[in-house]
């Protein structure tokens, strides 16, 4: 069975360019987390859903960042404009409802905004 | 504020030696205790964990130990091997919190000299 699946592994750009990045978690799992690890800052739970609807956003840096999820099998985070400072790598990570501590991470998408 | 305390940030040991590396937490409320493993260049894999009520978990090489009352766990890496060099995390979550959210914390690197 395929892991987490993010897209793209990295991604370069400009400051102030608008970033998309994308996650297609396990086939099954009800639930969604999007983190962002930096060394400063360490893991850093950003956004998680639950059957598609957020549930805590409270971690979400501020308004620049958006994250949907318009079906169970896509979700996507979305950075506008995005900052030097917003240069981290970003998990997607996917549990079940029986098992839900148990978080299955994707790869993650390396950003490097310049 | 972290929720959990983590400690070293980082380890060296030789081959064959044993490995430990400490956490700690305030939150009375958690009851579920998981290690993660990362490798560079990877998402965190999900390596033991484990509940409240029993107060060490062995799987192969690898112990969690429990301490309820002093609030902290630490993983025991038995015959440490260059092979488990990583990024190693702890953390906690509590049944009651919404969607089973970790709190991670900041990590111990880990490097096994052969």
């Amino acid at each position: 069975d395929a892991g987490v699946i993010q897209s793209p592994r990295h991604e370069v750009t400009e400051m102030g360019q608008e970033v998309t990045l994308r996650c297609k978690p396990i086939s099954g799992h009800d639930y969604l987390f999007w983190y962002r690890q930096t060394m400063m800052r360490g893991l850093e739970l950003l956004i998680y859903f639950n059957n598609n609807v957020p549930i805590d956003d409270s971690g979400m840096p501020e308004d620049r960042f958006s994250a949907k999820m318009p079906n169970a099998s896509f979700s996507t985070l979305k950075i506008q404009p995005s900052e030097p400072r917003d240069s981290a790598v970003y998990f997607c990570a996917s549990s079940p409802r029986d098992r839900v501590n148990e978080q299955y991470f994707g790869p993650g998408t390396r950003l490097t905004v310049t | 504020q972290q929720q959990v305390k983590q400690s070293p940030q980082s380890l060296i040991v030789q081959k064959g030696g044993i490995s430990i590396i400490n956490c700690a937490y305030e939150n009375t409320a958690f009851d579920y205790f998981p290690w993660y493993q990362q490798f560079p260049g990877k998402g965190p894999a999900l390596l033991i964990a484990i509940r409240p009520d029993v107060s060490e978990k062995k799987e192969g090489r690898f112990t969690i130990s429990f301490n309820k009352s002093a609030k902290q766990f630490s993983l025991h890496i038995m015959d440490s091997q260059p092979g488990d060099s990583a990024t190693y995390f702890c953390a906690a979550s509590t049944r009651l919190s919404r969607g089973g959210r970790l709190y991670f914390g900041r990590g111990t690197q880990l490097t096994v000299w052969p």
